[in-house]
């Protein structure tokens, strides 16, 4: 078990710019989530995936973001034009049906 | 939006104290989960109590959930300092939905 893992951990980038995250889940993980944390607020659930088919996604997900599990193992999350609100910690979470969900160290995106 | 409320939304103890921290939730629960995450940090899962349950422990963890009430509390029993980070209440959301609902956390400090 070498965990969920999340990259890059860090991203900066200008109003409008494009950004990509990647998450790996953890390798016999079926179900896939990302979610987004801003400071002082616990997480807001973004969207779900069962192996590569997307499930469920939150109405916080605006027609900017979009996410992909194309082989139903590593999932992306695009963020398009990007705002300064969508500065916030982007966590991925991994589980098998019933099991708590384990989260990965998340990317922090700064949109300046 | 997010179901759990977490009381108090910080908490300074010295070492060797006990820390409880409160949760309460709206709607109907299948179960209830706390997390901890420490700065900058994803979360990780700690203890899941099912909503036919009362109390529950693991180690120096104790939960109790109160369907009645909607509210749960998580009692750190000798606290350490290792033990600062802050600690989420997640609930399951009705309807077949896969997603947790978060609490905005209850933030510990614990002072050597």
């Amino acid at each position: 078990d070498t965990g969920v893992s999340q990259d890059p951990r860090h991203k900066i980038t200008k109003r409008g710019q494009n950004v990509t995250f990647r998450c790996d889940p953890i390798s016999e993980h079926n179900r896939l989530y990302w979610y987004r944390q801003t400071l002082g607020q616990g997480p807001e659930f973004l969207t779900y995936f069962q192996n590569e088919a997307q499930l469920e996604k939150s109405r916080l997900l605006s027609d900017r973001f979009s996410a992909e599990r194309p082989k139903g193992s590593f999932s992306t999350l695009e963020i398009q034009r990007t705002e300064q609100g969508d500065s916030a910690m982007y966590l991925c979470a991994s589980s098998l049906r019933g099991s708590p969900l384990h989260f990965g160290n998340g990317t922090r995106l700064t949109v300046t | 939006s997010q179901q759990g409320e977490e009381d108090p939304q910080a908490l300074s103890i010295q070492e060797g104290e006990n820390a409880t921290m409160n949760c309460s939730y709206k709607t109907s629960i299948n179960n209830l989960q706390w997390y901890r995450q420490n700065s900058g940090r994803g979360l990780v899962h700690l203890i899941l109590i099912r909503s036919n349950e009362r109390e529950k422990h693991s180690g120096r963890l104790r939960v109790t959930l109160d369907t009645s009430k909607k509210s749960s509390s998580l009692l750190i029993t000798a606290s350490r300092a290792a033990d600062t980070a802050s600690y989420f209440c997640a609930t399951d959301a009705q309807g077949g939905s896969e997603k947790l609902v978060f609490g905005k956390g209850t933030k510990l400090t614990v002072n050597p």
